[in-house]
């Protein structure tokens, strides 16, 4: 069982729909991280949470320590919003190194 | 400032080929990592590097090497190419405070 697990694999939507993407860990954590890898592969660090939530723009993320659970939401999808969506935490006994899930592929219609 | 280059972008190589490829950084970060990314698997950590002169194993470093000699640069060494090491690589640069991990925009090798 991968330490870190996202839900789900595949995503498609309509323009216009909220999303929630998750992520699930089973170690104790300093912080996690959600990063955006667009279709070029270029990869963006979007958030860093070590509890509660955070906003950008329609982007919220969200973390509950106790439940060891992670959701990003995306509010009014667009297309251009099409990329994977990557969890990783950085583990309290590993330092700055992070541990990454396998990523959401999110695909946005019009 | 152009934040993490890697170079080459593309290469292909034949088996027992060597190559180094690239990573430098323009934002003074002491932090430095090389990933592997392959598909239905998340990043994988290669080697990673707290200060100029010091590198360390990550979660699969058999078959490369690294090096650090000058803090905005880190390499990444194949000394005898495998098909099993065709993957896309990415590196990242962080603050020790950690902040976030920046990458660079990936090398995409492939061993025939």
């Amino acid at each position: 069982k991968n330490e870190v697990e996202q839900s789900p694999q595949n995503l498609t939507a309509q323009e216009g729909e909220f999303i929630t993407i998750n992520c699930s860990y089973s170690v104790g954590i300093s912080a996690l991280h959600w990063l955006q890898q667009h279709p070029g592969g270029g990869i963006v660090s979007l958030f860093m949470l070590s509890s509660g939530k955070k906003k950008h723009g329609r982007l919220i993320a969200t973390i509950n320590i106790q439940e060891k659970h992670s959701s990003l939401h995306i509010t009014a999808s667009h297309p251009r919003d099409s990329a994977v969506y990557i969890c990783a935490v950085r583990m309290k006994t590993s330092g700055s190194r992070l541990t990454f899930g396998e990523g959401t592929q999110l695909t946005v219609n019009p | 400032n152009a934040g993490v280059t890697q170079t080459p972008k593309f290469r292909v190589l034949k088996t027992g080929q060597s190559m180094t490829l690239l990573c430098a950084q323009d934002m003074n970060h002491e932090y430095m990592y090389w990933y592997r990314q392959d598909p239905g698997m998340g990043l994988r950590l290669i080697h990673y590097s707290v200060g100029e002169g010091t590198t360390a194993k990550g979660e699969v470093p058999d078959g490369y090497n690294v090096s650090r000699l000058k803090k905005q640069n880190f390499l990444l060494g194949l000394e005898s190419a495998a098909p099993s090491q065709t993957s896309v690589y990415f590196c990242a640069s962080s603050y020790p405070n950690y902040q976030g991990q920046y990458f660079g925009a990936g090398t995409r090798l492939s061993v025939l």
